[in-house]
């Protein structure tokens, strides 16, 4: 059974450019969340989609969206990337929201903003 | 607002040791508690996932505990080897059921 896979696996990109990245979870799975990992501020939440529909969101700013299609894949975007965007952006799945199941993670997305 | 703490940082230890790892969170009321391994520069892995209504759980070498009164988790990794060297994260799902809060990890180092 493939596990949670994410694309692109490394992103360079500019301040003030937007970027788009993608999650494709487990077989089955229909909740998605996002988490930013930072060597400060560590792992931290963005939020969850379940069933096409955002459950919760952490304390980001709006520049930080997402999005889940039918097939349960999840794309996040950040607009006006900033210097302090730069970071490991994770993506986990699981069969039902998160409040009940494992969360099985994906191998992130390295985003560097210059 | 919960918080979740791994004592210590960073732990070095020569192969064949048992080792304990620490978790502590400020808040009781939590839905389960997770352990991570995460790999540099990789996404993490599983380990274990605790229900707040179980004490402990076992997979091979490791056994996770659970003590929501006082707050607290261990992981307890047994005969290590150099191939356990990794960073140890601990997650607690917070009381509403919306979010995993992170630990900082503990970097562990096992030497042949």
């Amino acid at each position: 059974k493939a596990g949670v896979t994410q694309t692109p696996r490394y992103l360079i990109k500019t301040r003030g450019q937007q970027v788009t990245l993608s999650c494709s979870p487990i077989s089955g799975h229909r909740s998605v969340s996002w988490y930013q990992q930072t060597p400060g501020q560590g792992l931290q939440f963005l939020f969850e989609y379940f069933s096409e529909t955002q459950r919760n969101k952490g304390n980001f700013p709006g520049r930080f969206s997402g999005r889940q299609f039918s097939n349960s894949r999840s794309e996040m975007n950040v607009s006006t990337l900033e210097l302090g965007d730069s970071a490991l952006y994770l993506c986990a799945s699981s069969f039902n929201h998160i409040s009940y199941n494992e969360q099985f993670f994906g191998p992130g997305t390295r985003l560097t903003v210059l | 607002k919960q918080e979740v703490t791994q004592i210590p940082a960073a732990l070095s230890v020569p192969e064949g040791e048992n080792l304990v790892l620490n978790c502590s969170f400020t808040d009781s009321a939590i839905y389960n508690l997770q352990w991570f391994r995460q790999d540099p520069g990789k996404g993490l892995t599983s380990l274990l996932l605790i229900q707040s209504s179980q004490r402990e759980q076992t997979s091979g070498r490791l056994n996770a505990s659970l003590d929501k009164s006082s707050g607290r988790s261990t992981l307890y990794i047994a005969a290590s080897q150099p191939g356990d060297s990794a960073t140890y994260l601990c997650a607690v799902l917070n009381q509403a059921g919306t979010a995993l809060i992170f630990g900082k990890g503990t970097t562990l180092s096992v030497s042949s």
